[in-house]
């Protein structure tokens, strides 16, 4: 079975700070891991993608298959990054395939 | 293109109160899934659907059934809502990507069952 875990519920720091959302993951095939993120009052929408290895809105995660990690990453946090984020896990399957998310991690930006 | 579209936004519910949350998209997706999402619990899956005709359950399937007539719509029915069922419910589908996954996600629908 596949599991995604987030430890942390909230995670607050000051504007400027570096902010990192951890994420493990546990999987017997190869992970095909992704972050979304929800701002307040909005959709759902995918942040970035471990295959691509972008780096969006100053964010990047590394995929870390020896510690079955996919921690997210920023240096400097500004307040528009407030939002809950997902880390997910792709499961591709021959039957179709299958989107697993963690719990979310509330970040909160303070001035 | 309108994306993946919800209806409705919101929804208010009794006990034993049957609906259907209707989801369309219009980018030919063959995926279709919907999630609910939980405080504390994150988002989980309900049903999935890889092309007309196909669906699958999730990981909280019971309480909830599904269609997939055309590859555009894919509802989510209550037959007996439950006050366990009160929760954000969000539609997504699937587009392969450069090789890639990647989800369209509705805006949702806040449903409460009193």
């Amino acid at each position: 079975a596949q599991r995604v875990t987030q430890p942390e519920k909230l995670l607050s720091v000051f504007k400027g700070a570096p902010v990192e959302l951890k994420c493990n993951y546990s999987y017997s095939g190869s992970p095909e891991l992704f972050w979304y993120v929800q701002y307040s009052r909005q959709r759902l929408q995918l942040l970035l993608r471990h295959i691509s290895r972008e780096s969006i809105k100053g964010f990047t995660a590394d995929l870390n298959k020896g510690e079955t990690s996919f921690h997210l990453k920023k240096p400097f946090a500004q307040e528009e990054d407030s939002a809950m984020y997902y880390c997910a896990l792709w499961e591709i399957k021959a039957a179709g395939n299958k989107l697993t998310f963690g719990g979310g991690t509330r970040v909160l930006v303070k001035p | 293109n309108a994306g993946v579209t919800q209806t409705p936004k919101f929804q208010v519910l009794k006990t034993g109160q049957s609906m259907t949350l209707q989801c369309a998209q219009d980018m030919n997706h063959e995926y279709m899934s919907w999630y609910r999402q939980d405080p504390g619990m994150g988002l989980r899956l309900i049903h999935y659907s890889v092309g007309a005709g196909i669906t699958d359950q999730g990981e909280v399937p019971n309480g909830y059934n599904v269609s997939r007539s055309t590859t555009e719509d894919f509802p989510l029915r209550l037959l007996s809502a439950a006050p366990s069922q009160t929760s954000v419910y969000f539609c997504a589908s699937r587009l392969v990507d450069g090789g890639s996954e990647k989800l369209f996600f509705g805006s949702g629908t806040q449903l409460s069952v009193l």
